[in-house]
């Protein structure tokens, strides 16, 4: 079982749609989680922190459930440059090492007009 | 802040030749993570560095395959020799502590083997 998993997509949505990313992972003891969005041949780089209560950034909400071991990110009111991979990361630490940001292989999402 | 810094951002190599991939991690960070992005297998940690020292290489491939980080401020990925299946884009990421920061990532190298 991958440690960080994700459905891969892709969402075609349409301007304007609400749409919702969902992963789960494997460890317990993981202590931090983000999401990270990544465009075609780009870097990838950080969306949002995910913090235990919950957090929002204008569009988009992102919540966690230690529980259930589930992180989702929510967009609102879609756009066109909303288009892009979104990889959910865990900060993980393997055997108790060091905590190491671990990446689900990431949902794509296509905006269209 | 210039980032994290990679070089080549491109390499078109030969079968069997050696491919040495670089890294500038941003100053102040102390963790230094080489991933490789494929399309079958998505990001996969490869190795990293915690204040210049390999902790876990446990995703290097295979032999071929080689990291170093002589300074705080620059680490290589070697492949040795290099084959087609190592076709793929290595990022260099940086980090500063570990459990609630953030990781950087270079713009990469996109690695073609023919």
């Amino acid at each position: 079982r991958k440690e960080v998993e994700q459905d891969p997509g892709p969402f075609n949505v349409p301007e304007g749609a609400t749409v919702a990313f969902n992963c789960t992972y494997s460890n317990s003891a993981s202590q931090s989680f983000f999401w990270y969005r990544q465009d075609c041949r780009k870097e990838p780089k950080l969306l949002m922190s995910v913090y235990s209560s919950g957090n929002e950034d204008g569009r988009f909400t992102a919540q966690l459930n230690r529980a259930s071991q589930y992180i989702s990110l929510l967009i609102r009111d879609s756009k066109l440059s909303d288009s892009a991979t979104y990889l959910c990361v865990v900060n993980m630490a393997p055997s108790g090492g060091s905590y190491i940001p671990t990446f689900g292989r990431g949902t794509s999402l296509i905006v269209h007009p | 802040d210039a980032g994290v810094i990679q070089s080549p951002r491109h390499e078109v190599t030969e079968m069997g030749q050696e491919v040495t991939l670089r890294c500038k991690p941003i100053s102040g960070h102390d963790y230094l993570f080489w991933y490789r992005q494929t399309m079958m297998r998505g990001l996969e940690l490869l190795i990293y560095f915690n204040n210049n020292v390999p902790i876990d290489d446990s995703g290097m491939p295979e032999d071929r395959f080689s990291a170093k980080m002589p300074n705080a401020s620059f680490s290589t990925l070697k492949i040795q020799p290099s084959e087609p299946r190592d076709s793929a884009v290595y990022f260099c990421a940086s980090s500063r502590g570990q459990m609630g920061t953030e990781a950087f990532f270079g713009q990469g190298t996109r690695l073609t083997v023919v």
